[in-house]
């Protein structure tokens, strides 16, 4: 089946420690996403990939980066953790960024511990 | 400031009934609304869809209904099963801003058997 993956679905880092999460997906989809969920609240947006091109939203910290090697495979990186990044953070594709019947499809997420 | 909210944290409903989740939006430019469902350590999966030129989209169970002029969006689930039990998130977009979607906070529905 199509899908969004993500790995590892639990993730404990250090304060401090830089961790990587990873986000592949077979559905061949041009645009990939990534949310931070904290307890309780929203999913919020922190950047998304067009292809090649990346667009960061204005209120991402620094310490939040990504990478797209290719179409399948899109990374999180974090620099520096803090105790306030750890989260659920979620990863989504879409065919497009635009047009009405369009729609996004979400990972499982990968759950951060930050100690 | 929250765009898009969702001001019940969560709702219990009987099987067989009516479930009826409430989402409010703030943002004009928003033309695109969304319902996903979450169940625990999934991601979201997307549910139903409605388009600002419509009213109503229905789709077996689940019917959406848009109020534009009071910017309030609905999900009405009938009948509830117990495996609707989950998380439901309301989001939107603004097709003329890309394919952002803005959340709101999520209510989870109980129902029970």
């Amino acid at each position: 089946d199509a899908m969004v993956i993500q790995n590892p679905r639990y993730q404990v880092t250090q304060f401090g420690k830089p961790v990587t999460l990873s986000c592949s997906q077979t559905l061949n989809h041009n645009v990939m996403y990534w949310y931070q969920q904290k307890s309780s609240q929203a999913p919020k947006l922190l950047f998304h990939y067009y292809d090649k091109d990346f667009n960061n939203e204005a209120d991402t910290p620094d310490n939040f980066q990504s990478r797209r090697p290719n179409t399948s495979f899109c990374f999180l990186d974090i620099r520096s953790p803090g105790l306030g990044d750890a989260a659920m953070y979620l990863c989504a594709t879409s065919r497009a960024p635009q047009g009405a019947g369009e729609t996004q499809y979400f990972g499982p997420g990968t759950r951060l511990l930050v100690l | 400031d929250q765009q898009v909210k969702q001001n019940s944290p969560s709702l219990s409903v009987q099987e067989g009934r009516i479930s009826i989740l409430n989402c409010d939006y703030t943002n004009s430019m928003f033309d695109y609304f969304l319902w996903y469902k979450k169940y625990p350590a999934e991601g979201p999966t997307f549910l139903i869809s409605i388009s600002s030129i419509k009213d109503k989209n229905e789709d077996g169970r689940f019917t959406v209904f848009l109020n534009k002029s009071a910017k309030h969006l609905s999900l009405h689930i009938v009948p509830s099963q117990p495996g609707d039990s989950a998380v439901y998130f309301c989001a939107a977009r603004n097709n003329n801003a890309g394919n952002m979607l803005t959340f709101g906070g999520g209510t989870r529905l109980m129902v029970k058997p």
